[in-house]
């Protein structure tokens, strides 16, 4: 069965910090794709990032990096030098090849000035 | 390039009532999903809809519908309402269904309350 696990509730930094968002999957398909995805306030959810299960390569964008790896089936999510309007709820994702996402339970971030 | 339109933005109804809620997609998806958010279950897939079909389900009960019209916009229903439905209802639109084969860009979604 799919699962996916945010084993981080809360979390608080200061502005400035780096912070890891962690992100554990669980599938039985070798095709599956992983997303993060960002949460305001407003409700929506921004997309951040896709990545399918044969890309490995880690990814950089801005301050965003993605370190995905298939021996631990994580795929975390850092943010460097954080902002306050980094402050929302960010949920990972899987998805089977042509299937549902099924999200985590989304980890709540606080950037405090 | 308009988002994902989500209508109404709050709704509050009564036990035992039914609901519609709206979505209209990003101008040329053609697929669109529903989902449920809630603290305790977090969210979950209601349903998936391509060219007027419905594609994927999620383990909903029946009081959940949902239709797709030719214009790709999308509506969904629930029934016999109970305490419970309460929740944030998120649509997604992508160009074509299937998850992770593109991206799913989300509306700010529909708060319905029941009271």
């Amino acid at each position: 069965a799919q699962k996916v696990t945010q084993a981080q509730t809360e979390i608080s930094v200061v502005e400035k910090e780096d912070v890891t968002l962690d992100c554990v999957y669980e599938t039985r398909d070798t095709t599956y794709y992983l997303f993060w995805y960002k949460q305001p306030p407003s409700g929506e959810l921004v997309f951040l990032i896709r990545r399918n299960s044969f890309d490995e390569q880690n990814e950089i964008s801005g301050r965003y990096s993605w370190n995905f790896q298939k021996s631990t089936s994580s795929f975390n999510f850092t943010i460097t030098a954080s902002q306050v309007v980094d402050s929302a709820v960010y949920f990972c994702a899987l998805s089977e090849a042509g299937g549902k996402l099924i999200f985590g339970q989304g980890t709540e971030l606080s950037v405090k000035p | 390039k308009a988002g994902v339109t989500q209508t109404p933005r709050y709704l509050i109804k009564t036990r035992g009532q039914q609901v519609t809620l709206s979505c209209s997609p990003i101008s040329g998806h053609r697929s669109v999903s529903w989902y449920q958010q809630t603290p305790g279950q977090g969210l979950q897939f209601l349903f998936e809809y391509f060219s007027e079909t419905q594609r994927n389900k999620g383990n909903f009960p029946g009081r959940f519908s949902g239709r797709q019209f030719s214009n790709s916009r999308s509506e969904m229903n629930v029934s016999t309402l109970e305490l419970g439905d309460s929740a944030l209802y998120l649509c997604a639109s992508s160009l074509v269904p299937g998850g992770g084969n593109t991206e799913a860009f989300f509306g700010q979604g529909t708060r319905l309350t029941v009271v």
